[in-house]
């Protein structure tokens, strides 16, 4: 079964600094998907990236970027230029390709992230 | 485009109860998961939805059930409240994407359930 593993409960940041929330994932798969989701007070599940497996490059959406290293299975997200808003909850998830099969959403247990002013 | 949205966003039930919590997808959106998440337990999976049709189902007791309509709107309903199912129930859909059968998921915010 598919395993997602988050080692940092908490991490604090200054802000306007750079932070780099780590994730690591077992599967024997060779097609996934990767997410990083954001979980702000509200309580609402907002997606930060994803990553597709078969692709080599590392997703980027503006401040935010992954190191996807599939050898090693491992996922992190940097932070760059953080921001007071970007304090939240932070759950890396994983989700399988194939079509009809179990491909739900296996997450980790998250890395509750503080901005310090 | 409306995102997912979650009726209703607050319970409260007591022991022995039941309840039935709704769901609305991203328009074009056929695929619908649903999920629990507690502080003890984190984001556990309970079941996936398409087309009308159950395609996964989590490790969750027969009291915890789900369907969906043909307009791909979802409910799920959990019969013999126990003190243990309070918790955030949240809702996902996903578009799947050609061939490949799954993308995205984008969450609503959410059901939360007390039970006294």
């Amino acid at each position: 079964a598919q395993t997602v593993t988050q080692s940092q409960p908490e991490m604090s940041v200054q802000e306007a600094e750079t932070v780099t929330l780590s994730c690591t994932y077992d599967t024997s798969e060779s097609d996934y998907y990767l997410f990083w989701y954001k979980q702000p007070p509200s309580r609402q599940m907002i997606l930060v990236i994803r990553q597709e497996a078969y692709k080599q490059q590392n997703a980027t959406e503006n401040r935010f970027s992954v190191n996807f290293q599939k050898a090693a299975k491992s996922f992190s997200l940097k932070i760059s230029d953080s921001q007071l808003g970007d304090a939240a909850m932070y759950f890396c998830a994983y989700r399988s390709a194939l079509f009809g099969g179990n491909n739900d959403m296996r997450f980790g247990a998250g890395t509750r992230l503080t901005v310090k002013p | 485009k409306a995102g997912v949205t979650q009726t209703p966003r607050y319970l409260i039930k007591t022991r022995g109860q039941q309840v039935t919590l709704s769901c609305s997808p991203i328009s074009g959106h056929r695929s619908v998961s649903w999920y629990q998440q507690t502080p003890g337990q984190g984001l556990q999976f309970l079941f996936e939805y398409f087309s009308e049709t159950q395609r996964n189902k989590g490790n969750f007791p027969g009291r915890f059930s789900g369907r969906q309509f043909s307009n791909s709107r979802s409910e799920m309903n959990v019969s013999t409240l126990e003190l243990g199912d309070s918790a955030l129930y949240l809702c996902a859909s996903s578009l799947p994407s050609g061939g490949r059968g799954t993308d995205t998921q984008y969450f609503g915010p959410g059901t939360r359930l007390t039970v006294l």
